[in-house]
């Protein structure tokens, strides 16, 4: 079946420090992967993807590689800001179907 | 507005009870989707349309749950007979085409809490 798996929170982290939030992922065939960010009161909204294994996503700051070998697609940034806080959910889909599939998300919170 | 729109954003209702919850896609957005967040967890698939058909509604719980999209662009969700379980945060989210890699925007949100 498809399914994600990441890496649990709540996340606090001093700005400017590295961030690292897992995502692994179960999936048939080839999916194409997602990171997702709802900042508090708004709706989700993509925050980069990849289709592709090999395929690194970028956006913001944010940098996340599809990592077939190991079907994981963290979420990376070398120096967080308040601003960063917010809700993180990784995804997939299938590519076979028309379903996404999402992580539980992880909250993170940027102190100054 | 450009948006996904999700109309009400609250409701509270008691056991029992009929919902409908609204969805107004991004004009021109071809698919549409239905999605249930339960606190703490990412979102659940429930429905998809591809125009004015439900291409694929595999991820409703029950038959309490139905959803239309008569015209290939509004859509509402109904429960009936709702139930405590049923408290949750419902989203919806449209695409330009189905089966699209590309984004899904979403809207805020309708929370519905079942008393």
């Amino acid at each position: 079946g498809n399914s994600v798996t990441q890496m649990e929170g709540p996340v606090t982290l001093s700005e400017e420090a590295f961030l690292t939030i897992n995502c692994t992922y179960t999936a048939t065939g080839y999916p194409s992967l997602f990171w997702y960010v709802q900042y508090p009161g708004e709706g989700l909204q993509l925050l980069l993807k990849a289709t592709k294994a090999d395929d690194k996503g970028s956006n913001k700051g944010f940098e996340a590689t599809y990592r077939k070998e190991t079907t994981s697609f963290h979420l990376e940034k070398g120096s967080v800001q308040v601003s960063d806080s917010a809700v993180y959910f990784c995804a997939l889909t299938p590519n076979t179907g028309n379903q996404f599939y999402f992580g539980t998300g992880t909250s993170l919170t940027v102190i100054p | 507005g450009a948006g996904v729109s999700q109309t009400p954003s609250n409701k509270v209702t008691e056991k029992g009870k009929y919902v409908e919850l609204r969805c107004d896609p991004i004009s021109g957005h071809t698919a549409l989707y239905w999605y249930r967040q339960s606190l703490g967890q990412g979102p659940e698939f429930l429905i998809y349309f591809q125009g004015t058909g439900a291409a694929d509604d595999s991820g409703l719980p029950n038959d309490r749950f139905f959803a239309v999209r008569p015209e290939g662009s509004v859509s509402t969700l109904k429960i009936q007979r709702t139930e405590r379980g049923d408290s949750a945060v419902y989203l919806c989210a449209s695409s330009v085409l189905a089966g699209d890699t590309g984004e899904l925007f979403f809207g805020e949100g309708s929370r519905l809490t079942v008393l």
